[in-house]
C-alpha cells in the first residue's frame, strides 16, 4: 500500500524554466512534508519542507505548496539549472504534531534532467 | 568522522547466506535509521533508534531481519537466509536530537545483490 505517490517517473526541464514536481498522499493522518533531492551513488539530502498548517514554504528557487484537501504537494523549481539534475523524493511523518520527528513515508522518486 | 559512512558499499552473496552491513553515524547523532530502496520503488523504512529508548522495528519485513546498535553509536544491519527479494540499496541516516528530519544525513547506502 503505497501511502505517498509520486506518478511521473521522469520530468525533462529545458534549463530557466519552471520544473514542478507533485507528490500525492493517502493517509489524512500525515501532517508534515519534506522533498529530498538524490544524486547517484549518494544519500539523499534534505531541500525543504512544509507543515500541514501552512499551504507554501519558500527557499530561494525552491518552494513547496500543500493542498491538504487534495492530499498533494508539488515542489517549483524556477529557475531550473543543470545542476538540479537528480531524483527527487517527496516524503511524510504520520502524527508530527506539526514538528519534524519521526519517521519518513517515502514516494518512489522523480528523476529531474535538465538541459542546457 | 565528517557523514554518515556505511560499508560495504557493495555486497554479492548467495540465497540463503547470512549478511550484515554496518552503519557509521555522525559523532554525537542520538538517532539512527535504516532504510532500503528497491528497484523502481521509494525508500523503505526499517528500523529507528534513538537514544537508549527501545528501537522502533516496526518496518522490519520479517524475522529475518534485526538491526542492533552498540554504545550508542555504529548499528548493525543483518539479513539471515538471504532471498532474492532482499537486494535492495539499504540506507542509513542519523541525526542530532532536537533537530528532527531537518537534520538527516544519510550515507551512500549498500548495494546488496542477492544472487
Amino acid at each position: 500500500d503505497q501511502q505517498v505517490k509520486q506518478n511521473s517517473p521522469s520530468l525533462s526541464v529545458q534549463e530557466g524554466r519552471i520544473s514542478i514536481l507533485n507528490c500525492d498522499y493517502t493517509n489524512s493522518m500525515f501532517d508534515y512534508f519534506l522533498w529530498y533531492k538524490k544524486y547517484p551513488a549518494e544519500g539523499p539530502t534534505f531541500l525543504i519542507s512544509i507543515s500541514s498548517i501552512k499551504d507554501k514554504n519558500e527557499d530561494g528557487r525552491f518552494t513547496v505548496f500543500l493542498n491538504k484537501s487534495a492530499k498533494h504537494l508539488s515542489l517549483h523549481i524556477v529557475p531550473s539549472q543543470p545542476g538540479d539534475s537528480a531524483v527527487y523524493f517527496c516524503a511524510a511523518i504520520l502524527n508530527a504534531g506539526g514538528t519534524s520527528y519521526g519517521k519518513l513515508t517515502f514516494g518512489q522518486g522523480t528523476i529531474l534532467t535538465v538541459h542546457p | 568522522g565528517a557523514g554518515v559512512s556505511q560499508s560495504p558499499s557493495n555486497k554479492v552473496t548467495e540465497k540463503g547466506k547470512d549478511v550484515e552491513l554496518r552503519c557509521d553515524p555522525i559523532s554525537g547523532h542520538t538517532a539512527l535509521y535504516w532504510y532500503r530502496q528497491s528497484l523502481g520503488q521509494g525508500l523503505e523504512f526499517l528500523i529507528y533508534f534513538q537514544g537508549n529508548s527501545a528501537p522502533d522495528k516496526s518496518g522490519l519485513p520479517s524475522d529475518r531481519f534485526s538491526a542492533e546498535r552498540t554504545g550508542g553509536s555504529v548499528s548493525t544491519l543483518t539479513i539471515q537466509r538471504t532471498q532474492q527479494e532482499d537486494s535492495a540499496v539499504y540506507l542509513c541516516a542519523s541525526s542530532r536530537g532536537g533537530q528532527g528530519n531537518y537534520g538527516y544525513t544519510f550515507g551512500s547506502g549498500t548495494r546488496l545483490t542477492v544472487v
